[in-house]
């Protein structure tokens, strides 16, 4: 049973525009959310986290937005750079346990 | 070297063979991850230890699978009999295992082939 799922699993996005990723759980235990990103052949590289008391955090250009009633988690990237080109995983945990992936959203920029 | 570090980068075996991957974390964490990657799908759990113990084994698809940390820190992925269906990318991520606001830091994984 996937407790993390991307449903979408990829978008294409304009240079300069936003990227919204979607990600949605099951499990209402979960309290602390991450989102990461891979390159091919490469290990995923963590990027903005969110635990459960919040309902945004925001880095840079990255934003994550949690609606806990909905069990939806949302990363906006704006502006959305070539460089973003990767396959975004988001990731949930019960804090001090092990963390679910979902199956990930491939996203490519358009220069 | 400051990253987590997975050895061999790459793996092909026979079906029948008994394989072991390594993966030695970042110094300090105490916390450490396997996690397998099929194509197309997301990271799946394994197995996580706490310093030298296994504090969560439940990811291990059956009794070929065995993982061990001897020293806390780093540590084997051992699979005996490997089937075609083993096929995957193995990583392995470290913690400071402080439980709260963790963060994993991942290798670049090994890539399994079983022919």
């Amino acid at each position: 049973d996937q407790q993390v799922k991307q449903n979408s699993p990829s978008l294409s996005v304009q240079e300069g525009r936003i990227s919204i990723l979607n990600c949605d759980y099951t499990n209402s235990m979960f309290d602390y959310f991450l989102w990461y990103k891979k390159y091919p052949a490469e290990g995923p590289t963590f990027l903005i986290s969110i635990s459960s008391i919040k309902d945004k955090n925001e880095d840079g250009r990255f934003t994550v937005f949690l609606n806990k009633s909905a069990k939806h988690l949302s990363l906006h990237i704006v502006p959305s750079q070539p460089g973003d080109s990767a396959v975004y995983f988001c990731a949930a945990s019960v804090t001090g346990n092990q963390f679910y992936f979902g199956t990930g959203t491939s996203l490519t920029v358009i220069p | 070297g400051a990253g987590v570090s997975q050895t061999p980068s790459n793996k092909v075996t026979e079906k029948g063979k008994y394989v072991e991957l390594r993966c030695d974390p970042i110094s300090g964490h105490t916390a450490l991850y396997w996690y397998r990657q099929s194509l197309g799908q997301g990271p799946e759990f394994l197995i996580y230890f706490q310093g030298t113990g296994a504090a969560d084994d439940s990811g291990l698809p059956n009794d070929r699978f065995f993982a061990v940390r001897p020293e806390g820190s780093v540590s084997t992925l051992k699979i005996q009999r490997t089937e075609r269906g083993d096929s995957a990318v193995y990583l392995c991520a470290s913690s400071l295992g402080t439980g709260d606001g963790e963060k994993l830091f991942f290798g670049s994984g090994t890539q399994l082939s079983v022919l």
